[in-house]
């Protein structure tokens, strides 16, 4: 695709479950990077990619948290155990090489999570 | 850690008019980047316009330019000419350039409502 899809666009689901986000990025692009936007934190860092390994991912919140990617390309973002204050929409963004600070970071259109 | 405020929650401008919108950031850094992203209630993130810390003379984009003052550590956005497809919410936002892969932070948001 032209651009960097998500999966589902919108998730409900109770608190206690387990659920997985799905970002695609743009074809080539080697750096991904997880967002998340809630009402009371504003758009927050979670984790960043480059190839399959994750150099940063301080941003995660706690450790029912977790992220991979496969073959430098999909990634999955998986909350355990979900909370209500787990509730917000969640960002995917990749840049080509994320090696340059100039790269640009394109975004999906994110995946509203709603926990009950 | 850098920060990123936006002091106006909301905004207003009349079709064809001109609004500025504000936004300082705290940085003990030299070298950086701004940038300005639109995110209509589709959800994606535009980039709008990008401002290196670097170069003196603000940037511009067609109908969009910056005022950005490094000692004030003020970069706010300016829409000249204003038309429907503007209103969204703008984000300010801040990278390093200091290192690969770096995360944006961004702040509060400011939503803008175009008046016809």
């Amino acid at each position: 695709g032209a651009g960097v899809s998500q999966s589902p666009s919108n998730k409900v689901t109770e608190k206690g479950k387990d659920v997985e986000l799905r970002c695609d990025p743009i074809s080539g692009h080697t750096a991904l990077y997880w967002y998340r936007q809630s009402l009371g934190q504003g758009l927050e860092f979670l984790i960043y990619f480059q190839g399959n390994s994750a150099p940063d991912k301080s941003g995660l919140p706690s450790d029912r948290f977790s992220a991979e990617r496969t073959g430098g390309s999909v990634s999955t973002l998986t909350i355990q155990r979900t909370q209500q204050e787990d509730s917000a929409v969640y960002l995917c963004a990749s840049s080509a090489e994320g090696y340059s600070t100039r790269d640009e970071q394109f975004f999906g259109p994110g995946t509203r999570l709603t926990v009950l | 850690a850098q920060t990123v405020t936006q002091s106006q929650p909301e905004m207003s401008v009349q079709e064809a008019e001109t609004v500025t919108l504000s936004c300082t950031y705290d940085t003990s850094e030299s070298d950086y980047y701004l940038f300005w992203y639109k995110q209509p209630p589709s959800r994606q993130m535009i980039l709008v316009i990008r401002q290196e810390a670097y170069k003196q003379q603000n940037a511009t984009e067609n109908r969009f330019s910056v005022n950005f003052q490094k000692a004030a550590k003020s970069f706010s956005l300016k829409i000249s000419d204003s038309q429907l497809g503007d209103a969204a919410m703008y984000f300010c936002a801040y990278r390093s350039a200091k290192t690969s892969g770096s995360r944006l932070t961004f702040g509060e948001g400011t939503q803008l409502t175009v008046n016809p």
